[in-house]
């Protein structure tokens, strides 16, 4: 079965560095979201991207945060100055059909800063 | 947005007993999902369902959206079932799927 893959599994980083996730949708897929779970809370949905354009994104989704797809195959997160509270598990995730498919998760990358 | 709860919090089940978690959702949906988020925190896809009946092996799965309501039902629950079900819905005309705090299953042998 296709898969949504990350990398990397893991990263810990300095408050302040800069972090890029990067992520592989499935490859037929056109709609790619991010989300985040901070440990032991819900998953929280960050951002959705559709033809090389954000579609939606929460509050979660400030300035610091950024999308790309830089081609035709990764899709990435990028946090420019990292805090504390960014410390979570960063999912990817990616469908065919936009809202009214299933959506696929990947396994996630956590994030520890420090 | 929507509003997504789900019940209960916990459970703990004996090794082959049955259970129904549920999902309720304040406004109507064109998609839902059912997660299971194993102890390594991978999010498995268990059901898409927007309305209606399905089954997979020992689950299965019932979305009234008319009554804005979601069960997921385990039979014969095994340890490996053990982590957290979230239930997810979309929201009519949003691509973001709305989790709700999700039930948090123990199953002991």
């Amino acid at each position: 079965e296709p898969e949504v893959t990350q990398t990397p599994s893991h990263q810990v980083t300095q408050m302040g560095q800069e972090v890029i996730l990067r992520c592989v949708p499935i490859s037929n897929h056109l709609y790619f979201y991010w989300y985040r779970q901070i440990l032991g809370q819900k998953v929280e949905f960050l951002v959705s991207f559709y033809n090389n354009e954000i579609s939606e994104k929460s509050e979660i989704f400030d300035d610091q945060f950024s999308v790309e797809r830089p081609d035709g195959s990764n899709f990435t997160l990028k946090i420019r100055s990292t805090k504390l509270e960014d410390s979570a598990m960063y999912f990817c995730a990616s469908t065919g059909r936009g809202s009214g498919n299933t959506i696929y998760f990947g396994e996630g990358s956590w994030l520890t800063v420090v | 947005g929507i509003q997504v709860e789900q019940s209960p919090p916990d459970l703990i089940l004996q090794e082959g007993a049955n259970s129904t978690l549920r999902c309720n959702f304040s406004d109507s949906v064109n998609n839902l999902q059912w997660f299971h988020q194993n102890p390594w925190g991978q999010l498995i896809n268990l059901f898409y369902i927007p309305s209606g009946t399905k089954q997979n092996g020992r689950l299965s799965a019932t979305t009234v959206a008319t009554e804005r309501y979601s069960l997921l039902y385990i039979s014969s629950s095994q340890t490996t079932d053990s982590g957290v079900y979230f239930c997810a819905p979309t929201g009519a005309g949003s691509y973001q799927l709305t989790f709700g705090k999700g039930t948090k299953l123990s199953v002991i042998p």
